[in-house]
């Protein structure tokens, strides 16, 4: 089974500082997703990307940047974190095209608290 | 922007029952149809999915997927306290991208 690993769990940082999210996937997927989880908003995607190298803007950027830096790592920058940033962040891959129709498979989850 | 939608936001049923979740999609052209569960304080992970107009069952669980009408639906026959959740319509528009709905919260009193 896919496998996605996130760091750190949990984050606890000041309006306007750095923070950067880390994911890991070891499934060779190509694709690899960023998403943020509100009640009442469910999830939403931040920034997605289908390889090294690559970016794709998602429905919710303002304010996020990301790289990825090889197949199996996706990083998401928060360079003036804000309190509207708070959230439970979760990392995705998927075999876009493949087998399992982009089927997501997730990441435990960032927990992000900006005071 | 393709727009999802879910009903009930909430739903308690006591164990035993048949649990109907529902969600709308917008756009005709969407391919894929996916039903997501979360355990609290859990990664969202795929449950089921479907292609094409029908029914699709496996367990307790079955898709009902009319495209005509731009409506899916999750059925749960029996369910057990284990099912609560918050279960996630999710629908692919491409091979790359997913658009969830706000989810329904589901609890299942034993």
């Amino acid at each position: 089974e896919a496998a996605v690993t996130q760091s750190p769990r949990n984050k606890v940082t000041v309006t306007g500082g750095n923070v950067t999210l880390s994911c890991r996937q070891t499934n060779s997927h190509n694709y690899m997703y960023w998403y943020r989880q509100d009640t009442g908003h469910g999830l939403r995607l931040i920034h997605y990307s289908y390889g090294a190298g690559n970016l794709q803007i998602g429905d919710v950027p303002d304010g996020y940047k990301a790289t990825r830096t090889t197949q199996e790592d996706f990083f998401l920058l928060l360079e003036l974190a804000s309190p509207s940033q708070t959230s439970l962040y979760f990392c995705a891959s998927s075999d876009a095209g493949g087998r399992n129709y982009a089927e997501q498979f997730f990441g435990p989850g960032t927990r992000l608290t900006v005071l | 922007q393709q727009n999802v939608q879910q009903s009930p936001e909430s739903l308690i049923v006591p164990e035993g029952a048949r649990t109907s979740l529902n969600c709308t999609f917008s756009d005709s052209a969407s391919q894929y149809f996916w039903w997501y569960r979360q355990h609290s304080g859990k990664a969202p992970k795929a449950l089921m999915s479907i292609f094409s107009n029908g029914e699709k069952e496996e367990g307790r669980f079955t898709i009902h997927l009319n495209k005509a009408s731009l409506h899916f639906s999750l059925h749960i026959r029996d369910s057990q306290p284990s099912d609560s959740a918050l279960y996630l319509c999710a629908v692919t528009p491409n091979a790359y991208k997913v658009i969830f709905g706000k989810g329904t919260h589901l609890h299942v009193l034993p």
